[in-house]
């Protein structure tokens, strides 16, 4: 079956400009993730949604940043007014946890390819 | 300040050899833990999932193991491939669907 797809794969953007990441979950998914991850890191989390509602926003690193899922599927990440420290590959994940699971339901994340951005 | 802090950065084997990345976490109130395997230019695939009350899980040549207590996870790797050569990723999560914490992987080549 289809995977979690992210678009575009590779994105370049001058200082100061706007951008927009898409993810794509899998389908029925309820949870969404966003995570950066710089070059040799390990990903960061950015924020987090459960169906529509944003839950936790507390990685975002600035007001620059903003996340929308507003049909509880498809979700933006948005930047604004891009910084060169923003160049990261910014990684999608969904899962299909729907608190209370089931006993036994396991909870894990299942990554997009990731949109790597380079801010010149 | 929850951390997870992956030893060694970089390993280099030959073919053939069982291999041990190991993975510490500051707070061990663990809900549970991951090993992820990431390949250049790729996404994060899933390898084991351990739950906060299990010792270890295996599949095929990996198996991964967990001490709570001591906030360390080993993962094994088996009679080591060429194709095993990729970055190796642990994760903690502290409740149920949680987000993840991530270390900082191993970065892992097997020689042919």
């Amino acid at each position: 079956g289809a995977g979690v797809s992210q678009s575009p794969r590779y994105k370049v953007a001058k200082r100061g400009q706007d951008v927009a990441l898409r993810c794509d979950p899998i389908s029925g998914h309820v949870s969404l993730f966003w995570y950066q991850q710089a070059l040799g890191q390990g990903p960061e989390f950015l924020t987090y949604f459960q169906n529509e509602a944003q839950l936790d926003k507390s990685g975002l690193p600035s007001d620059r940043f903003f996340a929308e899922r507003p049909e509880g599927s498809v979700s933006t990440l948005k930047i604004q007014r891009t910084q060169q420290e923003d160049s990261a590959v910014y990684l999608c994940a969904s899962s299909l946890e729907d608190p209370p699971a089931p006993a036994g339901v396991t909870d894990t994340q299942y990554f997009g390819p990731g949109t790597r951005l380079t801010v010149l | 300040k929850q951390e997870v802090t992956q030893i060694p950065a970089a390993l280099s084997v030959p073919e053939g050899e069982n291999l041990v990345l190991n993975c510490s976490f500051t707070d061990s109130a663990i809900y549970n833990l991951q090993w992820f395997r990431q390949d250049p230019g790729k996404g994060l695939t899933s390898l084991l999932l351990i739950q906060s009350s299990q010792r270890e899980q295996t599949s095929g040549r990996l198996n991964a193991s967990l001490d709570k207590s001591s906030g360390r996870s080993t993962l094994y790797i088996a009679a080591s491939q060429p194709g095993d050569s990729a970055t190796y990723l642990c994760a903690v999560s502290y409740n149920q669907g949680g987000k993840l914490i991530f270390g900082q992987g191993t970065e892992l080549s097997v020689k042919p």
